[in-house]
């Protein structure tokens, strides 16, 4: 079945630096999903990328999808606080494929 | 919109005991799933079903556990006995249809078999 696998697994972020995290699918998607979970909390939708190459921008947040749909990155600016969470996306249609995830932490 | 509402949130029960973990998704939305989540394993599907009728439960990890779904606003998920390694966080979420298929998810139900 559809695999979706992320990177990195952790990461530390000073405050105020920017930071991407990775997506990668072993198959074609047809479409690319994002969910933060904060510690102690469930996923909570962010967006939904669906054409080749797209990129949407929420804030601070750019998402991207790759041109062959194998792939999308997360890429936060300007860190804050309120970006402490577990970033994961998923793949597929309506039964998603979901990465392990990227715990985030900062350090202010 | 109350969004996607579990009950009990919290659950800790004795190794061999029955377990009911029940769900009420958002009104109007077509899919329900269920997953499990473990530092593990991560988030893992157990079962979805769309219209109220079981799709895949591939992702169901043995005979101990069920889900049913009797009409569009609740389902349940049962495990019995419960074993110590089913403890985990198992969260439920719907998605209104494969053309909006963004999942809101409840907030859980946190299980711990001793």
């Amino acid at each position: 079945g559809q695999q979706v696998m992320q990177i990195p697994q952790y990461q530390h972020v000073q405050e105020g630096e920017d930071f991407t995290t990775y997506c990668n699918s072993s198959t074609t998607l047809s479409n690319i999903q994002w969910y933060k979970q904060r510690p102690g909390g469930h996923p909570v939708f962010l967006i939904q990328l669906v054409k080749s190459g797209e990129v949407k921008k929420q804030k601070r947040l750019t998402f991207q999808f790759g041109e062959a749909k194998k792939n999308s990155s997360l890429h936060i600016t300007a860190t804050q606080t309120t970006d402490v969470g577990t970033y994961f996306c998923a793949g597929g249609d309506y039964k998603l494929s979901f990465g392990a995830g990227t715990t985030v932490t900062v350090r202010a | 919109d109350a969004g996607v509402i579990q009950s009990p949130r919290h659950e800790v029960t004795e190794m061999g005991q029955e377990v009911t973990l029940r769900c009420k998704p958002i009104s109007g939305h077509d899919y329900l799933f269920w997953y499990r989540q473990t530092m593990m394993r991560g988030l893992e599907l157990l079962i979805y079903f769309n219209n109220n009728v079981p799709i895949d439960d591939s992702g169901m990890p043995e005979d101990r556990f069920s889900a049913k779904m009797p009409n569009a606003s609740f389902s349940t998920l049962k495990i019995q006995p419960s074993e110590p390694r089913d403890s985990a966080v198992y969260f439920c979420a719907s998605s209104l249809s494969p053309e909006r298929s963004e999942q809101y998810f409840g907030p859980g139900t946190r299980l711990t078999v001793t």
